[in-house]
């Protein structure tokens, strides 16, 4: 059974930081794309970042390129969303998703979603 | 970036009856367009992928049709179980996005 757990989500100011990690299982982590998606209260789901299978090609969202990282490590099996300067707008559930085998940006399986608020 | 806008934002419809949910894109997405079902307190379950694939395990009730910029998610006849949130998305471009929703409400 594919598990994608989420941590590191939580209150900063503005202007701050966090770190969040993901830890998958149940699957061969290293074949599949991964991203982060969030959703503000009351908005649609929001594509963050995306990395590609070997970690070689990371793409983001204009509204968070130059301020988040997305990295993973292989070895460990965990995808990472590294935030800086975080903005009030940045506030949202973020969840880890898994791209299905060979298929890019296309969700086969979510985890529950990690809340992080950026309030001063 | 692609805006995909879904029609109708709520459809009352009783067990039984066949529902048409509409996706449209504001530019060609190809056939690169999925639906997926979501529920109170559950991640989002993926249902039909570029356009009329159905995942595992989904069954044959629920089809895709379309090309280009539209797009239509038929539920031949409803079960109980499918009264939910569907929510179409594309991966064509960069960012991939989501349209905003179809409630799919008990008539």
């Amino acid at each position: 059974e594919v598990q994608l757990l989420e941590s590191g989500g939580g209150l900063v100011q503005p202007g701050g930081s966090l770190r969040l990690s993901c830890a998958a299982s149940g699957f061969t982590f290293s074949s599949n794309e991964m991203s982060w998606v969030r959703q503000a209260p009351g908005k649609g789901r929001e594509w963050v970042s995306g990395i590609s299978s070997s970690g070689g090609s990371p793409y983001y969202a204009d509204s968070v390129k130059g301020r988040f990282t997305i990295s993973r490590d292989n070895s460990k099996n965990t995808l990472y969303l590294q935030m800086d300067s975080l903005r009030v707008e940045d506030t949202a559930v973020y969840y880890c998703a898994k791209g299905k085998y060979r298929s890019g940006w296309l969700i086969d399986n979510w985890g529950q979603g990690t809340l992080v608020t950026v309030s001063s | 970036e692609i805006v995909l806008t879904q029609s109708p934002a709520t459809l009352s419809l009783s067990p039984g009856e066949r529902a048409t949910l509409s996706c449209r894109a504001s530019q060609s997405v190809s056939s690169y367009l999925a639906w997926y079902q979501e529920k109170p307190g559950q991640a989002p379950r993926l249902l039909i992928y570029d356009t009329s694939n159905r995942a595992t395990g989904i069954p044959d009730r629920f089809s895709g049709s379309g090309s280009g910029t539209d797009f239509t998610l038929t539920i031949s006849s409803l079960e109980p179980e499918d009264f939910a949130v569907y929510y179409c998305q594309q991966r064509s471009n960069w960012p991939p996005t989501f349209g905003q929703g179809t409630k799919l409400e008990i008539k």
